[in-house]
């Protein structure tokens, strides 16, 4: 068990860029999760796939955002224009299923400059 | 809408016991989880109840769920340096599949 890998740990980038984060889940996990935590805060739910099926998507999720899980295995997670609220930790995790625990990577941290 | 409340610091020493409260609004939750938070790292499981249940054991930890009053607690015995962390509490409602998590409750063991 590899656990859940996120790329990269660390982002710093300019306001108004865009950014793309990679979360490679335990590989016989077939529900992917994607979550933002920012500081003194728990982790919210930003959205959820079950194989490449994106199913939910919280209000949170704006149209800069944009999560893709092509083939069921890794999923990706884009923020176009970036804004300075948009600095955060990006946490992803996976279950083997919805009754299951979710099991958390260790985040990609974003810096906004 | 659906909350989840949790004491923001704790303070214990070494080989004390310690007790991190949560309470939650939602009735319909199936699912509660105690997650543990270092610095800079990810969220790592801990422990998790089912809501059928009103008590969990796993060697050091024990986890007391009180349904009717919405009330659930993380007690780790024999507390060590290596405990301190941050403390989530978090919840899983019926209908849903995100788990909704407090602020966190930030546990500090002095030697």
């Amino acid at each position: 068990d590899t656990g859940v890998s996120q790329n990269p740990r660390h982002k710093i980038t300019k306001r108004g860029q865009n950014v793309t984060f990679r979360c490679d889940p335990i590989s016989e996990h077939n529900r992917l999760y994607w979550y933002r935590q920012t500081l003194g805060q728990g982790p919210e739910f930003l959205t959820y796939f079950q194989n490449e099926a994106q199913l939910e998507k919280s209000r949170l999720l704006s149209d800069r955002f944009s999560a893709e899980r092509p083939k069921g295995s890794f999923s990706t997670l884009e923020i176009q224009r970036t804004e300075q609220g948009d600095s955060a930790m990006y946490l992803c995790a996976s279950s083997l299923s919805t009754d299951q625990p979710q099991h958390f990577g260790d985040g990609t941290r974003l810096s906004i400059l | 809408g659906e909350d989840v409340e949790q004491s923001l610091f704790l303070s214990v020493r070494e080989g004390d016991s310690s007790v991190i409260n949560c309470t939650y609004t939602d009735s319909s939750s199936t699912y509660l989880y105690w997650y543990k938070q270092e610095p800079g790292a990810g969220l790592q499981l801990l422990t998790y109840i089912f809501s059928n249940m009103d008590m969990k054991q796993d060697q050091r930890l024990t986890v007391l769920l009180n349904k009717k009053d919405k009330h659930l607690s993380l007690r780790i015995a024999d507390t060590q340096t290596g405990d301190s962390a941050i403390y989530f509490c978090a919840e899983k409602a019926q209908a849903g599949t995100a788990l909704i998590f407090g602020k966190g409750t930030t546990l500090s063991v002095s030697s």
